[in-house]
């Protein structure tokens, strides 16, 4: 199982909004660490979405939108569409591992 | 543009080592402000960091507790590339193994911004 914890999957219709939590510990999430979010369509390598305080690299609407509190983060998807439909990943830094660990990835389905 | 391209077997016998190389085009493995790092996914595992290499003056490894004492991560500055060595495989250490290039200043800031697209390993005889 994976140090973070993220639902198995979502969904939504089109233009509707939906959110993807990503649950850690204290040693995580928790102490502080960046959040990074990536996306993996079917076949592919995951490609780095958003990360930190809502950074997104060139080409990723805003759309997609981040938060943090406590041991848990939130991905947001506003405005959905087809194309959203893929598996996200959370990633953060584990200070008791001494490593980057993941989550367990959300499957995003829009109806 | 910068791409990972990786190479190596996709089959390793149960006891052997695994071996993949990842060659790097458009940046360079001594970096000073990138790390290349080593992920793979596995449906029992998911993604899992496995460890990565990085010049700062001279050159550092670190790996993850899971694969400490199996793992070794070799920089190759003449060829560009970096490799990776897994001994001792398992039918658990079949996965989607992935090159990846880590940028960002500490260990909270860093993400994988590039990846490589990924080879199936296979650990059977």
């Amino acid at each position: 199982q994976s140090v973070l914890t993220q639902p198995p999957s979502v969904s939504g219709a089109p233009g509707q909004r939906v959110t993807i939590s990503c649950t850690g510990s204290s040693s995580n999430i928790g102490a502080g660490y960046d959040v990074h979010w990536y996306q993996q369509l079917p076949g592919t390598a995951p490609k780095l979405l958003i990360y930190g305080n809502n950074n997104r690299p060139s080409g990723v609407p805003d759309r997609f939108s981040v938060s943090k509190s406590g041991t848990s983060a939130s991905l947001a998807i506003t405005g959905l569409q087809a194309e959203d439909e893929s598996d996200y990943y959370c990633q953060s830094y584990d200070s008791s591992l001494s490593g980057w660990v993941f989550g367990g990835g959300t499957k995003l389905t829009v109806l | 543009q910068v791409q990972l391209q990786q190479s190596g077997p996709g089959l390793v016998k149960p006891s052997q080592t695994l071996s993949l190389t990842c060659a790097i085009s458009g940046d360079s493995v001594s970096s000073n402000s990138a790390a290349w790092n080593w992920i793979r996914q596995s449906p029992s595992r998911g993604l899992e960091w496995l460890g990565r290499t990085y010049y700062r003056s001279k050159w550092y490894y670190e790996y993850a507790v899971s694969v400490k004492s199996r793992i070794t991560i070799n920089p190759d500055t003449s060829k560009n590339q970096f490799s990776l060595q897994l001994s001792s495989v398992s039918p658990e250490d079949t996965a989607v193994y992935y090159c990846t290039r880590g940028v960002g200043g500490t260990y909270s800031t860093l993400t994988f911004d590039l990846w490589g697209r990924g080879t199936l390993v296979t650990v059977s005889s």
